[in-house]
């Protein structure tokens, strides 16, 4: 079975400070992991993806997260938060044995002027 | 840029009626999902359909629901006999295909049992 825990329903930083918003996974198999971004009313829409290449990987509106096998761990960063970052933001799990995506509960991004 | 469309935006509905929400996938996906999000809830998988039948459900998707694509464009979610507790945000999701393939969602459809 596969899991998704995101540390942190709330996240507030200051505009142009470091966002770091928390996803811990579970998987039995090899994962790949998504972040998606939900804007008020709004689906959601993918941020970045990990599919087995580069541990790092950079997503659009300048997000990026490392994939850390032995911490289980696929953070989301951004240097400078803008106060478009606003939204809410999930970690998703999925993998070759199954199409459906497992999301975390989320995480609620605030910027501050 | 191509996206999956869902309609309508906002559906209310007397408890026990059947709703059918409808969503437009993107044209060359072969893969069609929909999930729902109670409000305050996670994002919740309720099926997946490919090659006009369903290729996996959760414990939620029982016999109250029923997916169909009806033609060459539309997919249908079907909630026959709604309850109170089917109040949520409704999601559509295409993807090409292989599990590493983001999905694309739609906006979704609020739904409202009163």
């Amino acid at each position: 079975a596969q899991s998704v825990t995101q540390l942190g329903s709330h996240v507030s930083v200051s505009e142009g400070a470091l966002v770091l918003l928390r996803c811990n996974y579970s998987s039995s198999v090899p994962p790949y992991l998504f972040w998606y971004v939900q804007y008020p009313n709004q689906g959601l829409q993918l941020l970045l993806k990990y599919t087995s290449a580069a541990t790092l990987v950079k997503g659009i509106n300048g997000f990026e997260a490392e994939f850390k096998k032995s911490e289980t761990s696929f953070h989301l960063t951004k240097p400078s938060a803008h106060m478009s970052d606003a939204a809410e933001y999930f970690c998703a799990v999925t993998s070759d044995s199954s199409y459906k995506l497992i999301f975390g509960s989320g995480t609620r991004l605030l910027v501050r002027p | 840029e191509p996206e999956v469309t869902q309609t309508p935006s906002h559906q209310v509905t007397q408890m026990g009626q059947e709703v059918i929400l409808r969503c437009v996938p993107i044209s060359n996906h072969l893969y069609f999902y929909w999930y729902r999000q109670i409000l305050g809830q996670k994002v919740e998988f309720l099926v997946s359909f490919y090659n006009n039948e369903i290729s996996e459900k959760s414990e939620i998707f029982d016999d109250q629901f029923s997916v169909e694509r009806p033609d060459g464009s539309n997919f249908t979610l079907k909630i026959r006999s709604t309850k109170l507790e089917d109040s949520a945000m409704y999601f559509c999701a295409s993807s090409y295909g292989y599990s590493n393939q983001p999905q694309h969602f739609g906006d979704g459809t609020r739904l409202s049992i009163l």
